[in-house]
């Protein structure tokens, strides 16, 4: 079983296009994370959320919504994409009080916007 | 969460140890220091932690200088598949998401 998958693996999609990638993780963990790894390979953190609070990176459109229908899932949505959101999205989770060691990353969807 | 540097790139021939340094002068007392790695297309992997003392797991060893101002990871015996990006985290338990930094390529070669 995989702790932290994500569908689909690639998509490609044309500009203007709403779309949705799912998470779900089967660890029990409380918080779930989204990142965004950018062609110049840097790892920036978009949203954090758990039960209690979402936190968002002020930097990130709000065209880019994190819904979460239960505790194991985070899922993104993204409306009127843009050709800047090409990139390898990235689906984390976590369990509050391990620290940073428990972190548990999903392989990633590629978005590619055409 | 404290600032960390780290080579952007390193080379390392198999079965030789790889040591990887991180500077994080500005490190406080209740943060640790923290490693993943990004193996080519994949999410993510932790490695190691530590506060003070050095560790050791299946994986690596941490080395942590007695000011906490740097630390070395350490792949004992590099192999093909340990060529990915190392990053270097330094942050307190109760800190919010992991954040990364540019991290050390590390290429393992034959």
């Amino acid at each position: 079983d995989t702790a932290v998958s994500q569908t689909p693996k690639y998509l490609v999609t044309q500009m203007g296009n709403d779309k949705s990638i799912k998470c779900e993780q089967n660890l029990g963990h409380d918080t779930m994370y989204w990142y965004k790894q950018d062609s110049k390979k840097f790892l920036k953190i978009m949203f954090s959320y758990n039960n209690k609070e979402l936190i968002i990176n002020e930097t990130v459109p709000n065209r880019f919504s994190p819904k979460s229908p239960d505790k194991a899932h985070l899922n993104l949505h993204i409306n009127s994409l843009e050709l800047g959101d090409s990139a390898v999205y990235f689906c984390a989770s976590s369990q509050e009080g391990t620290g940073g060691k428990g972190y548990t990353f999903g392989s990633g969807t590629r978005l590619t916007v055409v | 969460d404290a600032k960390t540097t780290q080579p952007t790139s390193m080379d390392c021939a198999e079965g030789r140890a790889a040591n990887l340094p991180c500077n994080h002068s500005t490190i406080s007392g209740n943060e640790y220091v923290y490693w993943y790695r990004q193996i080519h297309s994949q999410g993510p992997q932790y490695i190691i932690h530590g506060l003070k003392n050095n560790e050791t797991n299946e994986m690596a060893s941490l080395i942590i200088t007695e000011d906490r101002k740097s630390s070395t990871l350490i792949l004992p015996h590099a192999t093909l598949r340990d060529t990915a990006v190392y990053y270097c985290i330094v942050r307190n338990q109760a800190g919010t998401a992991l954040i990364f930094g540019k991290g050390t390529t590390l290429s393992v070669s034959s």
